[in-house]
């Protein structure tokens, strides 16, 4: 069973404060996927990230893929309260194996 | 870009009462469609794995019997909760992937399932 560590799992911050959300597994993952939920709402896709080392930027987001593809980590800059809810890593297996593993999600708050 | 819903958004029922839950996809074709439960504050679980045409794949410790998936067409896949009680109240979540984009699934935005 492939499990995926994601941390912190909570987190509150001051608007323009920096964070880092990290998700870690002992698995390989051919994928990683990072999702933003809003409450009451289904997970929108972020981001997907393939190679091991990738880095991939969405304005205030960056996100990395570990060289091993074992880890992946989530950067924001200057936060914003527009950026408040649960964001959500899922590894996903390799070949036929097309199910997704989600981690436990980081509920952040970003405060006005 | 792929879109998915979810029908219906929110329902209210009865103990014992039974419950179909619709996913859809609407602008392509879901080979595999995934039926997720989710607790307040906490992550997606999944329950099921739904082919088109053939019986789903449930999670170890998932009731098949109590929940009861149908894929019977490539935009169509459908969760039955059966003899509803209280402890089944959740955020239950579907996906649909299609054969051309397998890295990625696209998210219904969920039912809102409360058990009296």
């Amino acid at each position: 069973t492939q499990l995926l560590e994601q941390s912190p799992q909570f987190l509150s911050i001051q608007e323009g404060e920096n964070l880092t959300v990290y998700c870690n597994s002992s698995s390989v993952f051919s994928s990683l996927q990072w999702y933003r939920q809003e409450p009451g709402e289904g997970p929108v896709l972020l981001v997907t990230v393939v190679t091991g080392g990738e880095v991939k930027k969405l304005k205030r987001l960056t996100f990395q893929f570990g060289d091993a593809r074992k880890d992946s980590s989530l950067h924001i800059t200057a936060a914003q309260p527009g950026d408040t809810g649960l964001y959500l890593c899922a590894g996903r297996g390799g070949g036929s194996n097309y199910k997704l593993t989600f981690g436990k999600g980081t509920l952040l708050t970003v405060n006005p | 870009g792929a879109v998915v819903s979810q029908h219906p958004s929110w329902v209210i029922c009865k103990s014992g009462t039974s419950v179909k839950i619709e996913c859809r996809s609407l602008d392509f074709q879901a080979t595999t469609m995934f039926w997720y439960r989710q607790f307040p504050k906490q992550s997606l679980m999944l329950m099921a794995t739904s082919n088109e045409g053939s019986k789903a794949t449930y999670e170890q410790g998932v009731e098949k019997d109590k929940f009861l998936i149908n894929h019977a067409s490539l935009t169509l896949s459908t969760l039955t909760v059966t003899s509803a009680h209280p402890e089944d109240s959740s955020f239950y979540i579907c996906s649909a992937q299609s054969g051309a984009h397998q890295e990625t699934q696209y998210f219904g935005p969920g039912t809102r399932l409360l058990v009296l």
